[in-house]
């Protein structure tokens, strides 16, 4: 089975620190990768993990413990522009996403 | 670099016709290329991964006949939607991987919107 879960929807305050969890159960793993999505357009790629630790890209760090079938999205000094759904994904020989974090960035 | 495109982004079609759908590699040579539907408030569901020259391998629960996939080229992909119906419409994106992409990322299109009326 596709066995990935992430939160349906989280709320943050502009310029906090907000964390995305991504929780997944595969029999292969060739990585996991994160997507930005706002309504009505495709995802945009964020990040990739295939090692264990955290992966750091500006504002946005995501971290990967494969032993626990574990991601996590961090997004730090929040802008109301990073309201949208974010997506992790796992990689077998194609990709599995989850049902995406819809995240509402407020004032 | 690494462009997706797809065309057309948007399309209105009266039930029982067919849509085609194109997907192009605008920059580089795509060694496969997939189709996802997105439902509203859903997540991509990936229907079929399509290499070039070889025929589509289509996801348990996908019709293959109603959802014909064509990889004519290393840059080039279409997806035809035969006899659609009302429950057709969604939101179709393909995505593409590199032949040099060390990392295997999919580059996405911008997708298309189908109705069926």
């Amino acid at each position: 089975g596709q066995n990935i879960d992430q939160p349906t929807e989280m709320t943050a305050t502009e310029g906090a620190i907000v964390q995305i969890n991504c929780t997944y159960q595969t029999s292969g793993f060739n990585g996991l990768f994160w997507y930005q999505q706002h309504a009505g357009e495709a995802p945009t790629f964020l990040s990739y993990n295939v090692l264990d630790g955290l992966e750091e890209k500006g504002r946005f760090s995501s971290f990967l413990s494969r032993s626990k079938g574990y991601s996590y999205l961090l997004l730090k000094e929040l802008q109301m522009k990073d309201s949208a759904s974010y997506l992790c994904a796992y990689r077998t020989n194609k990709l599995i996403f989850g049902t995406g974090t819809l995240l509402a960035v407020q004032p | 670099g690494a462009v997706v495109s797809q065309h057309p982004s948007w399309v209105i079609c009266k039930s029982g016709t067919s849509v085609k759908i194109e997907c192009r590699s605008l920059d580089f040579q795509a060694t496969t290329m997939f189709w996802y539907r997105q439902f509203p408030k859903q997540s991509l569901m990936l229907m079929a991964t399509s290499n070039e020259g070889s025929k589509a391998t289509y996801e348990q629960g996908v019709e293959k006949d109603k959802f014909l996939i064509n990889h004519a080229s290393l840059t080039l992909s279409t997806l035809t939607v035969t006899s659609a119906h009302p429950e057709d419409s969604s939101f179709y994106i393909c995505s593409a991987t590199s032949r040099t992409s060390g990392t295997y990322e999919q580059y996405f299109g911008p997708g298309t919107r189908l109705t069926v009326t």
